[in-house]
C-alpha cells in the first residue's frame, strides 16, 4: 500500500470551504485514493473515491492531478457538524485493500 | 447494504480476565474482515485482518488474538487482559471488487473496553 502524508489538524468556520491534501508520492497504477470520515466513538464512514481528474458527490468533490501523487477533499461550505476526522487510503482496489491501513488522519474543527 | 453487528458496545473487564468479542457480517459471501483498535485520541491500530475462513493475519504482535470460523464471523480474544488493552474495538468488512471501483470498507459500532 502507498504511504499517505496528511496533516494532523485543520482549523475552519461555518460556511467556509475546506480543503484536505494527502500526499502519496509512491501510488501505483492499480491504486484507487478513497477518503472517510470518523466521528468520536463511531466506526469511519466511506465519503468518495477516485481515480484521476475530479469526483464530486453530495458531500464532498476529490481532486487528482495528472501525475496521482496527493489529492485533495473538498468540503464545501462546512457545519459543525463536519468537525471529524479524516482519513485518506490509497490502495488496489481489486486486490481488496487487503492490510486496509489507516494514516493517522486529519482532525477538522469546525468553530462558530 | 454491508450490515455488521459487534457487540456488546461497552465491556469493562478486570485486569487478567479472558476476552472475547465477537463480530458477525452480513452481505456478500468471502469478505476481506478487519478488528481494529484505537486508543482515546489516537488512530486506528490495525490488530488482525482475514481474507478467508481460517485465514488470520496478525499486525502487532500481543496478547491478542483472533479467529475466522465462519465466513461472516470474525473473532477477536485474550485469556489475560492488560491494561494497555482498553480502547475502541471496531470490526470492518471489505469487498473485493472486480472492477476495481467504488468498494468501501464498512464498520460495526465498535466496542469500548475498559480494563481495570
Amino acid at each position: 500500500l502507498a504511504k499517505t502524508t496528511q496533516p494532523i489538524s485543520m482549523d475552519s468556520y461555518e460556511g467556509q470551504e475546506v480543503n484536505i491534501t494527502c500526499s502519496h508520492n509512491n501510488i501505483a497504477t492499480n491504486d484507487y485514493i478513497t477518503w472517510y470520515q470518523q466521528f468520536p466513538s463511531q466506526g469511519p464512514r466511506f465519503i468518495i473515491q477516485g481515480y484521476k481528474t475530479k469526483v464530486t458527490n453530495e458531500v464532498a468533490s476529490l481532486f487528482i492531478p495528472a501525475d496521482r501523487k496527493s489529492s485533495t477533499l473538498s468540503l464545501p461550505r462546512v457545519s459543525l457538524s463536519d468537525t471529524a476526522v479524516y482519513y485518506c487510503l490509497v490502495g488496489d482496489t481489486y486486490t481488496g485493500f487487503q492490510k486496509l491501513v489507516f494514516g493517522t488522519g486529519t482532525r477538522l474543527l469546525v468553530s462558530p | 447494504s454491508q450490515t455488521i453487528h459487534q457487540w456488546p458496545a461497552t465491556l469493562v473487564q478486570p485486569v487478567g480476565s479472558p476476552l472475547s468479542l465477537e463480530c458477525t457480517v452480513e452481505g456478500t459471501s468471502n469478505p476481506n474482515l478487519y478488528w481494529y483498535r484505537q486508543a482515546a485520541g489516537r488512530g486506528l491500530q490495525l490488530l488482525f485482518y482475514s481474507v478467508g475462513i481460517g485465514q488470520i493475519s496478525s499486525e502487532v504482535p500481543q496478547n491478542l488474538s483472533a479467529s475466522r470460523p465462519q465466513d461472516r464471523q470474525f473473532i477477536l480474544s485474550s485469556k489475560k487482559l492488560l491494561l494497555s488493552d482498553s480502547g475502541f474495538y471496531l470490526c470492518a468488512q471489505y469487498l473485493r471488487s472486480g472492477t476495481g471501483a467504488n468498494t468501501e470498507a464498512f464498520f460495526g459500532q465498535g466496542t469500548r473496553l475498559t480494563v481495570v
